[in-house]
């Protein structure tokens, strides 16, 4: 079986500062992973996703992701923290037949200015 | 923007109810899959439907069921609602690819309440 653990809530970070959103996950093959962001009231947009090509995955506005396979992880980062990086993050792990996505809980990040 | 859209974008019922939801996936995405996401929480697996049949469900009742058209547009329905259906639905369209490996756009979703 397939899932995904988000290792934090809530993240609270100043403006400027870096970014760090933690996500292990378990799989019995080679999975893909995915981070998406949720902004209020808006839908889901994808920032970034793993599928077994380049384990350092560059995404948009600033974010990317390391697969790291021995550690079962595929965390969040970004060098410098903006206000309009405050929303909800989502890990996301594939499964390989049927296209169903698995979420994790979710990690909120707030931005301080 | 995803180029996805869904209506309503509110709507109330009430127990016993039966509701309609509606998707309209990108120009040329012939799969589309429906999550329920409950407040707090990460969206959750109803179903997939690939060129017009299911393609794969999760842990949903068969209350709950779709439909996908030719035209790229999809429906959701949930029948005799219940309290613990009121949720962000939200629909992913996507192009066939590798399995698993296919990117899932999503719309903005339905926020749905029972009373």
């Amino acid at each position: 079986a397939q899932s995904v653990t988000q290792l934090d809530s809530h993240v609270s970070v100043s403006e400027g500062t870096p970014v760090l959103l933690r996500c292990n996950y378990s799989s019995s093959y080679s999975p893909s992973l995915f981070w998406y962001v949720q902004h209020p009231n808006k839908g889901l947009q994808l920032l970034l996703k793993y599928t077994s090509a380049a384990t350092l995955v560059k995404g948009i506005n600033g974010f990317e992701a390391e697969f790291k396979k021995s550690e079962t992880s595929f965390h969040l980062t970004k060098p410098s923290a903006h206000m309009s990086d405050a929303a909800e993050y989502f890990c996301v792990v594939s499964r390989n037949q049927g296209g169903k996505l698995i979420f994790g809980q979710g990690t909120e990040l707030s931005v301080k200015p | 923007e995803t180029g996805v859209t869904q209506s309503p974008t509110h709507l109330i019922k009430t127990r016993g109810q039966q509701v309609t939801l509606r998707c309209s996936s990108q120009s040329g995405h012939n799969t589309v899959s429906w999550y329920q996401q409950a407040l707090g929480q990460g969206p959750q697996f109803i179903f997939q439907y690939y060129r017009e049949e299911e393609n794969g469900r999760g842990n949903f009742p068969p209350r709950f069921s779709g439909l996908q058209f030719p035209n790229y547009s999809s429906e959701l329905n949930v029948n005799a609602l219940e309290l613990d259906d009121s949720a962000l639905y939200l629909c992913a369209s996507s192009l066939p690819g590798l399995a698993g490996k296919e990117t899932q756009y999503f719309g903005p979703g339905t926020r749905l309440l029972v009373l």
